[in-house]
């Protein structure tokens, strides 16, 4: 089974310190995307890319930056952290292969992040 | 554009009862259409999917019919144990190069 493996479950960082999320899948899937879950919101895609050093913005990528430098690898980049970052953040993956119907995701476990 | 309607709940059942989870789509084309779980603290996991109409997807003891003519997608299952407490979504998505689209959610709460 494709594993999706995000590095810290519960991460508390200060108003104003950059941010790493990082993102390991580890079945050679292109297609990789970052999400953040609010209550009563929803799931929102902040960034995806579908290849090695691609990146394309999603419904709400301000104050976001994301890396792809290895096609395992899908990194989340908060360059200023606020409050109103404090969130869930999901990590998913995907075959871009036709013959695979359906297309879904694979996500990983979240990381809840806390910004004060 | 596309989009995913399912009733948002909180539903609330005893072990043992039927569950219906409603959703329906809107979409051009032909879309593939999921079910997602997710459990306290923890991210999605997929619990079945179907790819045309009139497909069955199935898992867990849950079921859904990709209905075309409805553009319906419930999610059915006969007998919920408390183990099935969780955040339902349906899904849709076209191609391996459409995002997949979620809808709102739908709390379940079984109770013994």
């Amino acid at each position: 089974d494709v594993k999706v493996t995000q590095s810290s479950r519960y991460l508390v960082k200060r108003t104003g310190e950059k941010v790493f999320l990082e993102c390991v899948q580890d079945m050679d899937h292109e297609n990789m995307f970052w999400y953040r879950q609010d209550p009563g919101l929803g799931l929102r895609l902040i960034y995806f890319s579908y290849d090695v050093k691609m990146k394309e913005k999603g419904d709400i990528p301000e104050g976001y930056s994301v890396s792809r430098e290895k096609k395992e690898r899908f990194s989340l980049i908060l360059e200023s952290a606020s409050t109103n970052q404090t969130s869930m953040y999901l990590c998913a993956s995907r075959t871009a292969s036709t013959w695979d119907l359906g297309y879904g995701y694979t996500f990983g476990s979240g990381t809840r992040l806390t910004v004060v | 554009g596309d989009s995913v309607t399912q009733m948002e709940g909180p539903v609330t059942l005893s072990e043992e009862a039927f569950l219906t989870i409603n959703c329906t789509y809107t979409a051009t084309g032909y879309p593939s259409l999921f079910w997602y779980v997710q459990y306290p603290g923890e991210g999605l996991q997929l619990l079945l999917k179907a790819t045309k109409a009139d497909d069955k997807g199935s898992n867990k003891g849950f079921e859904a019919t990709y209905r075309k003519e409805t553009t319906s997608f419930h999610l059915e299952k006969g007998s919920v144990q408390v183990s099935d407490s969780a955040v339902y979504f349906c899904a849709l998505t076209r191609t391996s190069y459409d995002k997949v689209i979620f809808g709102p959610g739908t709390s379940l709460s079984v109770i013994p």
